[in-house]
């Protein structure tokens, strides 16, 4: 069966300071991944999505970037975090191809301080 | 463009009455229809689809919707709540060939005993 993990469950940062969330799924091959910030309160925001190793998508302009240096490996990546940045993040897969649904891993608590 | 409207930010009902959280959506083409719900401080996880066929689709854990295409609606229903079914609700559209969902803003269900 498919697996997604997620890391690591929470994390406090400084502002200014850099960031690496790092998701991998299991159990599937070529799968289409997705970033995603929850604010509180509020519902989801689609950051990236990626189709493939190397392709990545960007939904918003933001000092947040991704990577998918492997084919089940998805990384949210940022150089100088913002405050604004602190949100709940959630990663996610699905199989290639319309109407199919999401797998969402246990997200990561990022607060900045 | 497809939009998902979930006309209820909060929903409170008491332990074993029935409940019904709405949803609906808009667009021009074909649309596959999901429920997730969220659990505090957890990633979503699939409730039900609708991708084609019978319009009512149901759940492992007694919760339904009906695809009403007239009504442009996916509302979800329990004739029964439980305590543990309090959580965030989320209804999702994927439309035409995409593979990437609209997400509604999440319906609160708190049951009370």
């Amino acid at each position: 069966s498919q697996t997604i993990h997620q890391w690591p469950a929470t994390l406090v940062q400084p502002v200014g300071s850099p960031l690496s969330l790092e998701c991998t799924v299991e159990g599937t091959s070529n799968p289409n991944l997705y970033w995603y910030r929850q604010a509180a309160g509020r519902g989801l925001q689609l950051l990236f999505y990626s189709v493939g190793i190397g392709q990545i998508s960007s939904e918003v302009p933001q000092n947040l970037s991704a990577s998918r240096p492997q084919d089940r490996q998805f990384i949210l990546s940022s150089k100088k975090l913002l405050l604004s940045d602190s949100g709940f993040y959630l990663c996610a897969w699905s199989v290639s191809g319309s109407g199919q649904p999401q797998h969402f891993g246990d997200g990561t608590r990022l607060s900045i301080l | 463009a497809q939009s998902v409207t979930q006309l209820d930010s909060q929903v409170p009902v008491f332990e074993e009455a029935p409940v019904e959280l709405r949803c609906n959506y808009s667009s021009s083409v074909s649309v596959y229809l999901f429920w997730y719900v969220q659990y505090p401080n957890q990633g979503l996880q699939l409730l039900l689809k609708y991708l084609s066929g019978s319009t009512l689709v149901e759940s492992i854990n007694g919760f339904e919707a009906e695809f009403n295409k007239s009504q442009t609606s996916f509302h979800l229903r329990k004739p029964s709540v439980h305590i543990s079914d309090t959580a965030e609700y989320f209804c999702a559209v994927t439309a035409g060939g995409s593979y990437i969902p609209t997400f509604g803003r999440g319906t609160s269900l708190i049951v009370h005993p």
